[in-house]
């Protein structure tokens, strides 16, 4: 089981839609992280957050606006995504505290764009 | 420019024998090192790490050996079990605390009966 969860597990869109990606992690950890990984390829960070704020942004295009309410929950907010956005979104947690902490994974959302 | 190169896409190995996964990287100032697991359907889930001051790191049957010279990490697993089937992604870290990882391409280790 993991520790690490994504919500919802499969969606759907339209190219116009508005729709929001969820994760909740609940081991304390103060880093949280939005991956992408389409098929076949490994994941590619995205964005960073660090005790709540942000930390990196690889270059994302601003269709994709991430959101981190709390330390334990991290949004992402889609918005006029295009076809080549269709992928597995990944989030990972890890501990800020000390050094060399493994970044924990959940089990991603299948988004289709249609 | 793959800063992570993982260069077998698959490894067939016959079950109890030791699997050896293969990492080669390019940037000398990564400083730690991690081997994921990945079956379908689910996300990645960690299963052994090295920082860059160690050259070896060991978890039960999962062994991690780092050579720095060579910019070159491996992951051996024994003996090998029919559940140890899936995709192994080697990631290597750019800065501590929150981490900027870069993965490898992945390797799928099938372990045959």
């Amino acid at each position: 089981d993991t520790e690490v969860t994504q919500t919802p597990k499969h969606l759907v869109m339209g190219m116009t839609n508005k729709k929001s990606l969820k994760c909740e992690q609940h081991m304390g950890h103060r880093a949280m992280y939005w991956y992408k990984q389409k098929a076949k390829k490994p994941p590619e960070l995205m964005f960073v957050y660090s005790y709540e704020k942000l930390s990196i942004n690889e270059s994302v295009p601003s269709r994709f606006s991430p959101e981190c309410p709390n330390s334990s929950l991290l949004n992402l907010h889609l918005h006029a995504l295009q076809p080549e956005d269709s992928a597995l979104y990944l989030c990972a947690s890890s501990q800020l505290n000390g050094i060399n902490q493994p970044q924990h994974f959940g089990d991603g959302t299948r988004l289709s764009i249609l | 420019d793959q800063q992570v190169k993982q260069n077998s896409p698959s490894l067939s190995v016959q079950e109890g024998r030791i699997s050896i996964l293969n990492c080669d990287y390019t940037n000398s100032m990564f400083d730690y090192f991690l081997w994921y697991k990945k079956y379908p359907a689910e996300g990645p889930t960690f299963l052994i790490s090295i920082s860059s001051i160690k050259d070896k790191n060991e978890d039960g049957r999962f062994t991690v050996f780092l050579n720095k010279s060579a910019k070159h990490l491996s992951l051996h697993i024994v003996p090998s079990q029919p559940g140890d089937s899936a995709v192994y992604f080697c990631a290597a870290s750019l800065i501590q605390g929150a981490q900027k990882l870069v993965f490898g391409q992945g390797t799928r280790l099938t372990i045959n009966p």
